[in-house]
């Protein structure tokens, strides 16, 4: 089967970085891929990594270590409107895509 | 159309009722997926769609639950007998195949209440 782990809550300081870390389980992997959901709003994609490393976008990274089954969401410059909840989500072949259970991120002034 | 369009974007039903959910696509996209959102959590997997393969119904709850995708196009999601913890919102999301279907964009959900 496949499962994943994230934090269930972080708070950071408006303009700070903050890093949500995701472990994952699972065969056959292809990617990793991260999503932001509002309260209320539907989820839209930010990132994905099928290689190890960092991909950037924006104010956005987003980084994969496929040896340690691990990736990460880095956000800079955080603002305000930043905070949601943040999905990792696996993709294995032909199976659906698993989203973690998400780490809801506060931003703090 | 121009994105994942989902009807009705609420509905409060009784007890005991079926309910049936729509999702209309994004044209062209082969995949469909259906998760259901609890008030506060994650995205659970009910049922996937690819193209013209069985689909993946996995992650139905219970038998309650169905789903069909006609024409390779729109699906419907068929909850019988309706129970209170059916109450959620369920998600419909569609994508394309290769490289690009590793972004799949999600419709606005259909809001369930069970009284």
């Amino acid at each position: 089967g496949q499962s994943l782990e994230q934090p269930s809550e972080v708070t950071a300081v408006e303009g700070a970085i903050v890093q949500m870390n995701c472990t994952y389980q699972t065969s056959g992997f292809y990617g990793l891929s991260w999503y932001q959901q509002h309260d209320g709003g539907a989820p839209t994609f930010l990132s994905y990594n099928a290689l190890d490393g960092l991909e950037e976008t924006g104010r956005f990274s987003s980084f994969l270590s496929r040896s340690d089954s691990y990736g990460y969401l880095l956000l800079q410059e955080l603002q305000m409107k930043d905070s949601a909840s943040y999905f990792c989500v696996v993709r294995s072949g032909n199976t659906p895509l698993v989203f973690g259970k998400g780490t809801r991120l506060s931003v703090i002034a | 159309g121009a994105g994942v369009s989902q009807s009705p974007s609420n509905k409060v039903t009784e007890k005991g009722k079926d309910v049936e959910l729509r999702c209309d696509p994004i044209s062209g996209h082969t995949a469909l997926y259906w998760y259901r959102q609890s008030l506060g959590q994650g995205l659970e997997f009910l049922i996937y769609f690819q193209g013209n393969s069985a689909p993946d119904k996995s992650g139905l709850p219970s038998d309650r639950f169905s789903a069909e995708r006609t024409g390779g196009s729109v699906s419907t999601l068929t909850i019988q007998r309706t129970q209170q913890e059916d109450s959620a919102v369920y998600l419909c999301a569609s994508s394309s195949t290769g490289a690009s279907g590793n972004t799949i964009y999600f419709g606005e959900g259909s809001w369930l209440t069970v009284v």
